[in-house]
């Protein structure tokens, strides 16, 4: 079945440092990849997205690269700030099989991000 | 445009009892996703639905929950009897197409809590 490994936090950094946050997934297809943020208080938001390989996905600084030789898809800002402090979850969508583009989740990576 | 509305926003029950959840989806959407989130556990899928109709129940748990959705608009989920098992975070999507990487956008979520 599908599974989605991210690395577990929490993640505390000061402001201005570098942010890696490793995902890896395992699918029976051949996958969309996704990182979805919640900050504080709210519901989960689409942060970027790629659906084939060597595909980068960008938004708000983030960055993450689709990786099918190392299943990855790892998340990655080069300067973080303090309203970027929120929870992330890196997800998959594989349609095959039943033919629904549920998706399936990693447990999510708490950031903290001090001044 | 408004965005995934959930009702509750909170709920507080004691076990054996019933509760409804309701998610009205993005207008024109017609996906509409059900997931839940267990405290330090992944979220996960429970039900897809193209507009009334079940594409994927795989994610339901067992029979205690019922989804429904007439009319292909809102949506409710219904969990009779709760057990202390069910608390947690009851998130709802929706998205318009059917399509490869298609972006699902979520509700604020539900929070269940069982006694």
């Amino acid at each position: 079945g599908n599974s989605v490994t991210q690395m577990e936090g929490p993640v505390t950094l000061s402001e201005e440092a570098f942010l890696t946050i490793n995902c890896t997934y395992t699918a029976t297809g051949y996958p969309s990849l996704f990182w979805y943020v919640q900050y504080p208080g709210e519901g989960l938001q689409l942060l970027l997205k790629a659906t084939k390989a060597d595909d980068k996905g960008s938004n708000k600084g983030f960055e993450a690269t689709y990786r099918k030789e190392t299943t990855s898809f790892h998340l990655e800002k080069g300067s973080v700030q303090v309203s970027d402090s929120a929870v992330y979850f890196c997800a998959l969508s594989d349609p095959s099989g039943a033919g629904s583009y549920q998706l399936t989740f990693g447990k999510g990576t708490k950031l903290s991000v001090i001044p | 445009e408004a965005g995934v509305t959930q009702f509750p926003s909170h709920s507080v029950i004691e076990k054996g009892q019933t509760v409804t959840l309701r998610c009205d989806p993005i207008s024109g959407h017609d996906n509409l996703y059900w997931y839940r989130r267990v405290m330090g556990k992944e979220i996960k899928f429970l039900l897809h639905f193209v507009k009334e109709s079940k594409q994927d129940e795989s994610g339901m748990p067992n029979n205690r929950f019922l989804a429904e959705r007439t009319g292909g608009t809102y949506s409710t989920l219904k969990v009779q009897p709760a057990e202390l098992e069910d608390s947690g975070v009851y998130f709802c999507a929706s998205s318009q197409d059917k399509v490869r990487g298609e972006t699902q956008y979520f509700g604020p979520g539900t929070r269940l809590l069982v006694l």
